[in-house]
Protein backbone atom coordinates (compact mmCIF):
# COMPACT_ATOMS: atom_id res chain seq x y z
CA UNK A 1 0.00 0.00 0.00
CA UNK A 2 0.89 3.55 -0.69
CA UNK A 3 0.60 6.91 0.14
CA UNK A 4 -1.35 8.00 2.81
CA UNK A 5 -4.01 6.23 4.56
CA UNK A 6 -6.72 6.81 7.11
CA UNK A 7 -8.95 4.95 8.99
CA UNK A 8 -11.94 4.35 9.59
CA UNK A 9 -13.06 6.38 6.30
CA UNK A 10 -16.55 7.27 8.10
CA UNK A 11 -17.02 7.21 12.18
CA UNK A 12 -20.45 7.79 13.64
CA UNK A 13 -20.32 8.58 17.33
CA UNK A 14 -22.04 10.19 20.44
CA UNK A 15 -21.17 12.48 22.55
CA UNK A 16 -20.02 10.80 25.23
CA UNK A 17 -17.89 8.56 22.98
CA UNK A 18 -14.28 7.37 22.84
CA UNK A 19 -12.93 6.88 19.37
CA UNK A 20 -9.69 7.27 17.72
CA UNK A 21 -8.44 8.23 13.94
CA UNK A 22 -5.47 6.46 12.57
CA UNK A 23 -3.41 8.04 9.76
CA UNK A 24 -0.65 5.65 8.15
CA UNK A 25 2.28 6.97 5.46
CA UNK A 26 4.42 4.73 3.40
CA UNK A 27 6.15 7.68 1.90
CA UNK A 28 9.06 8.00 4.70
CA UNK A 29 8.26 11.14 5.04
CA UNK A 30 9.34 12.84 8.47
CA UNK A 31 6.36 15.53 9.36
CA UNK A 32 2.44 14.74 9.62
CA UNK A 33 -0.65 17.15 10.13
CA UNK A 34 -3.87 16.70 11.33
CA UNK A 35 -6.36 19.02 9.45
CA UNK A 36 -10.23 20.13 9.73
CA UNK A 37 -12.27 20.26 6.71
CA UNK A 38 -15.74 21.88 7.41
CA UNK A 39 -17.94 22.71 4.42
CA UNK A 40 -17.29 26.00 3.22
CA UNK A 41 -14.37 26.88 5.54
CA UNK A 42 -10.67 26.85 4.79
CA UNK A 43 -9.20 23.74 6.01
CA UNK A 44 -7.40 24.32 9.37
CA UNK A 45 -4.49 23.30 10.85
CA UNK A 46 -5.06 21.23 14.19
CA UNK A 47 -1.87 19.59 14.95
CA UNK A 48 1.83 19.37 13.69
CA UNK A 49 4.30 16.53 14.04
CA UNK A 50 8.12 16.68 12.91
CA UNK A 51 9.97 13.07 13.70
CA UNK A 52 7.39 12.58 16.32
CA UNK A 53 7.38 16.16 18.29
CA UNK A 54 4.25 17.95 18.17
CA UNK A 55 5.32 21.53 16.46
CA UNK A 56 1.98 23.16 16.77
CA UNK A 57 -1.04 22.84 18.33
CA UNK A 58 -3.58 25.19 17.10
CA UNK A 59 -5.60 26.18 19.96
CA UNK A 60 -7.42 22.93 19.55
CA UNK A 61 -9.79 21.81 22.19
CA UNK A 62 -8.87 19.63 24.93
CA UNK A 63 -11.14 16.91 23.47
CA UNK A 64 -8.73 16.22 20.56
CA UNK A 65 -5.73 14.32 21.54
CA UNK A 66 -3.15 13.45 19.19
CA UNK A 67 -0.32 10.61 19.32
CA UNK A 68 2.63 10.38 17.20
CA UNK A 69 4.00 7.22 18.00
CA UNK A 70 6.61 6.94 14.96
CA UNK A 71 7.30 8.67 11.96
CA UNK A 72 4.78 6.76 10.04
CA UNK A 73 1.74 6.43 12.36
CA UNK A 74 -0.53 9.60 13.79
CA UNK A 75 -3.56 9.43 15.85
CA UNK A 76 -6.32 11.30 16.69
CA UNK A 77 -7.86 10.57 20.11
CA UNK A 78 -11.53 11.38 20.35
CA UNK A 79 -13.16 12.10 23.20
CA UNK A 80 -16.96 14.01 24.29
CA UNK A 81 -17.03 15.90 21.08
CA UNK A 82 -19.89 18.17 20.25
CA UNK A 83 -22.11 18.26 16.97
CA UNK A 84 -20.13 20.99 15.45
CA UNK A 85 -17.15 18.79 15.47
CA UNK A 86 -18.48 17.02 12.74
CA UNK A 87 -16.12 17.28 9.56
CA UNK A 88 -13.89 15.75 7.26
CA UNK A 89 -10.47 15.15 9.34
CA UNK A 90 -7.27 14.94 6.84
CA UNK A 91 -4.23 13.36 7.95
CA UNK A 92 -1.47 14.64 5.60
CA UNK A 93 2.60 14.10 5.37
CA UNK A 94 5.25 15.99 3.80
CA UNK A 95 9.45 15.23 3.59
CA UNK A 96 10.28 17.13 6.23
CA UNK A 97 8.02 20.61 7.71
CA UNK A 98 6.68 22.77 4.98
CA UNK A 99 7.47 20.67 2.27
CA UNK A 100 4.52 20.02 0.02
CA UNK A 101 1.93 18.03 1.71
CA UNK A 102 0.24 14.80 1.08
CA UNK A 103 -3.00 13.69 2.11
CA UNK A 104 -4.62 10.86 2.94
CA UNK A 105 -8.68 10.47 1.84
CA UNK A 106 -9.88 11.51 5.54
CA UNK A 107 -12.45 10.28 7.90
CA UNK A 108 -15.93 11.97 7.87
CA UNK A 109 -16.81 11.78 11.00
CA UNK A 110 -20.45 12.55 12.49
CA UNK A 111 -21.40 13.32 16.21
CA UNK A 112 -24.95 12.96 17.13
CA UNK B 1 -0.46 36.31 10.37
CA UNK B 2 -0.88 35.23 6.56
CA UNK B 3 -4.23 34.52 4.71
CA UNK B 4 -5.37 33.47 1.42
CA UNK B 5 -8.52 34.62 -0.32
CA UNK B 6 -10.19 32.75 -3.33
CA UNK B 7 -13.00 35.26 -4.47
CA UNK B 8 -14.93 32.60 -7.03
CA UNK B 9 -16.33 30.19 -4.57
CA UNK B 10 -18.21 28.24 -7.75
CA UNK B 11 -17.07 28.24 -11.65
CA UNK B 12 -19.16 26.86 -14.28
CA UNK B 13 -17.09 25.93 -17.71
CA UNK B 14 -18.49 24.34 -20.48
CA UNK B 15 -15.55 21.76 -22.13
CA UNK B 16 -12.97 23.43 -23.83
CA UNK B 17 -13.42 26.97 -21.94
CA UNK B 18 -10.46 28.72 -20.58
CA UNK B 19 -10.55 28.68 -16.63
CA UNK B 20 -8.54 31.16 -14.49
CA UNK B 21 -9.54 30.81 -10.75
CA UNK B 22 -7.91 33.57 -8.57
CA UNK B 23 -5.39 33.25 -5.32
CA UNK B 24 -4.42 36.21 -3.87
CA UNK B 25 -2.86 36.47 -0.09
CA UNK B 26 -2.05 38.71 2.40
CA UNK B 27 1.78 38.54 3.60
CA UNK B 28 4.71 40.75 3.53
CA UNK B 29 7.68 38.44 3.55
CA UNK B 30 8.77 35.62 1.00
CA UNK B 31 6.23 32.90 0.25
CA UNK B 32 6.09 29.32 -0.91
CA UNK B 33 2.68 28.74 -2.83
CA UNK B 34 0.55 25.70 -3.83
CA UNK B 35 -2.48 24.46 -5.54
CA UNK B 36 -4.00 21.87 -4.15
CA UNK B 37 -7.26 19.78 -5.83
CA UNK B 38 -9.74 17.64 -4.80
CA UNK B 39 -11.56 15.45 -7.06
CA UNK B 40 -15.30 14.09 -6.23
CA UNK B 41 -14.81 11.15 -3.81
CA UNK B 42 -10.93 11.34 -3.87
CA UNK B 43 -8.37 13.20 -1.56
CA UNK B 44 -6.48 16.45 -2.07
CA UNK B 45 -3.54 16.02 -4.20
CA UNK B 46 -0.41 19.04 -5.38
CA UNK B 47 -1.28 20.34 -8.56
CA UNK B 48 1.55 22.67 -8.14
CA UNK B 49 3.78 24.26 -6.51
CA UNK B 50 6.16 27.57 -5.93
CA UNK B 51 8.97 27.61 -4.00
CA UNK B 52 11.45 30.18 -6.34
CA UNK B 53 12.53 30.78 -9.64
CA UNK B 54 10.58 31.54 -13.02
CA UNK B 55 7.15 32.64 -11.86
CA UNK B 56 4.80 30.72 -14.11
CA UNK B 57 4.80 27.31 -12.22
CA UNK B 58 3.49 24.21 -14.87
CA UNK B 59 1.91 21.77 -13.09
CA UNK B 60 0.08 18.22 -13.87
CA UNK B 61 -2.69 17.82 -16.51
CA UNK B 62 -1.78 21.13 -18.23
CA UNK B 63 -2.19 22.97 -15.33
CA UNK B 64 -0.05 26.39 -15.18
CA UNK B 65 -0.25 29.17 -12.12
CA UNK B 66 1.45 32.46 -12.58
CA UNK B 67 3.24 34.20 -9.16
CA UNK B 68 2.67 37.89 -9.76
CA UNK B 69 4.81 39.34 -7.01
CA UNK B 70 3.27 43.08 -7.19
CA UNK B 71 0.02 41.79 -6.97
CA UNK B 72 0.05 39.36 -4.25
CA UNK B 73 -1.43 36.40 -6.87
CA UNK B 74 -1.37 33.27 -8.06
CA UNK B 75 -4.28 32.31 -10.43
CA UNK B 76 -4.27 29.01 -11.72
CA UNK B 77 -5.03 28.98 -15.43
CA UNK B 78 -5.48 26.14 -18.21
CA UNK B 79 -6.33 27.20 -21.57
CA UNK B 80 -8.96 24.20 -22.42
CA UNK B 81 -10.77 22.79 -19.75
CA UNK B 82 -12.13 19.10 -19.54
CA UNK B 83 -15.04 17.37 -18.31
CA UNK B 84 -12.19 15.25 -16.16
CA UNK B 85 -11.43 18.65 -14.53
CA UNK B 86 -14.73 18.70 -12.24
CA UNK B 87 -13.63 18.86 -9.13
CA UNK B 88 -12.34 21.67 -5.82
CA UNK B 89 -9.30 23.95 -5.86
CA UNK B 90 -7.37 24.90 -3.13
CA UNK B 91 -4.66 27.43 -3.14
CA UNK B 92 -2.19 27.91 -0.14
CA UNK B 93 0.58 29.59 1.50
CA UNK B 94 3.92 29.19 3.45
CA UNK B 95 6.13 31.54 4.40
CA UNK B 96 9.37 30.53 3.42
CA UNK B 97 12.30 30.03 5.65
CA UNK B 98 12.19 27.58 8.65
CA UNK B 99 9.02 26.26 9.94
CA UNK B 100 6.17 27.68 9.00
CA UNK B 101 2.25 26.67 8.60
CA UNK B 102 0.36 26.58 5.54
CA UNK B 103 -2.72 28.57 5.24
CA UNK B 104 -5.30 27.27 2.68
CA UNK B 105 -7.70 29.16 1.30
CA UNK B 106 -11.30 28.44 0.95
CA UNK B 107 -11.57 26.42 -2.30
CA UNK B 108 -13.19 26.90 -5.52
CA UNK B 109 -16.00 24.50 -6.96
CA UNK B 110 -15.21 24.07 -10.56
CA UNK B 111 -17.95 22.04 -12.48
CA UNK B 112 -17.16 21.55 -16.32
CA UNK B 113 -20.08 20.93 -18.31
CA UNK B 114 -19.84 18.36 -21.33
Amino acid sequence: ETGVTQTPRHLVMGMTNKKSLKCEQHLGHNAMYWYKQSAKKPLELMFVYSLEERVENNSVPSRFSPECPNSSHLFLHLHTLQPEDSALYLCASSQELGREQYFGPGTRLTVT
Amino acid sequence: AQSVSQHNHHVILSEAASLELGCNYSYGGTVNLFWYVQYPGQHLQLLLKYFSGDPLVKGIKGFEAEFIKSKFSFNLRKPSVQWSDTAEYFCALRPSGGYQKVTFGTGTKLQVIP
